[in-house]
């Protein structure tokens, strides 16, 4: 089962940044939050992953609360491309598991 | 970097009939993963491997469905005979190997979409 909760869907205006909420409140220790999404008839795409620090690449930001037991992701200026569903996942970080999925949001950015 | 390839893209079969899905990970991935995504739900995980060993396949349903990786680099999937529930896409996937200090990233093929009828 899903180790994370993330509201179905939300909405975001084309050029303002979408601010994607999860909550892993049992994290563990050595578990890493990955972020993925998926656009319609493709395959997930890797976003980003932390472990407790803030993280940024070219696609996001990563925002990972004190206690571990939430995250954010940051989509800073999103696109209408940026329309998909976005899952946060939590993974061992030594034991090769495998990416349990839940539902995901669904974010759909609007002109 | 060439990502993970599969094959075919899409396909349409009779319920009874058998199908097959190929897959090649991103070079020097041992480890490689098969899931399924029904329409609507996130992806499931069917079957595990790591280099040609087995890791976990505690849900693929065996008695239809079954997988390969014979070389430790290509494999295929396999479902035989086919019910109207298994219509959805199968997702194949590779990650390196583990105990990476940053992790060890699962990347994604487009998918192989399956329609049993």
């Amino acid at each position: 089962d899903a180790k994370t909760t993330q509201p179905p869907s939300m909405d975001c205006a084309e050029g303002r940044a979408a601010n994607l909420p999860c909550n892993h409140s049992t994290i563990s220790g050595n578990e890493y939050v990955y972020w993925y999404r998926q656009i319609h008839s493709q395959g997930p795409q890797y976003i980003i992953h932390g472990l407790k620090n803030n993280e940024t690449n070219e696609m996001a930001s990563l925002i990972i609360t004190e206690d571990r037991k939430s995250s954010t992701l940051i989509l800073p200026h999103a696109t209408l491309r940026d329309t998909a569903v976005y899952y946060c996942i939590v993974r061992g970080r030594y034991n090769n598991n495998d990416m349990r999925f839940g539902a995901g949001t669904r974010l759909t950015v609007k002109p | 970097e060439a990502g993970v390839a599969q094959s075919p893209r899409y396909k349409i079969i009779e319920k009874r009939q058998s199908v097959a899905f190929w897959c090649n990970p991103i070079s020097g991935h041992a480890t490689l993963y098969w899931y399924q995504q029904i329409l609507g739900q996130g992806p499931k995980l069917l079957i595990q491997f790591q280099n040609n060993g087995v890791v976990d396949d505690s849900q693929l349903p065996k008695d239809r469905f079954s997988a390969e990786r014979l070389k430790g680099v290509d494999s295929t999937l396999k479902i035989q005979p086919a019910k109207l529930e298994d219509s959805a896409v199968y997702l194949c996937a590779s990650s390196s190997i583990r105990g990476q200090r940053s992790g060890n990233t699962i990347y994604f093929g487009e998918g192989s979409w399956l329609t049993v009828v």
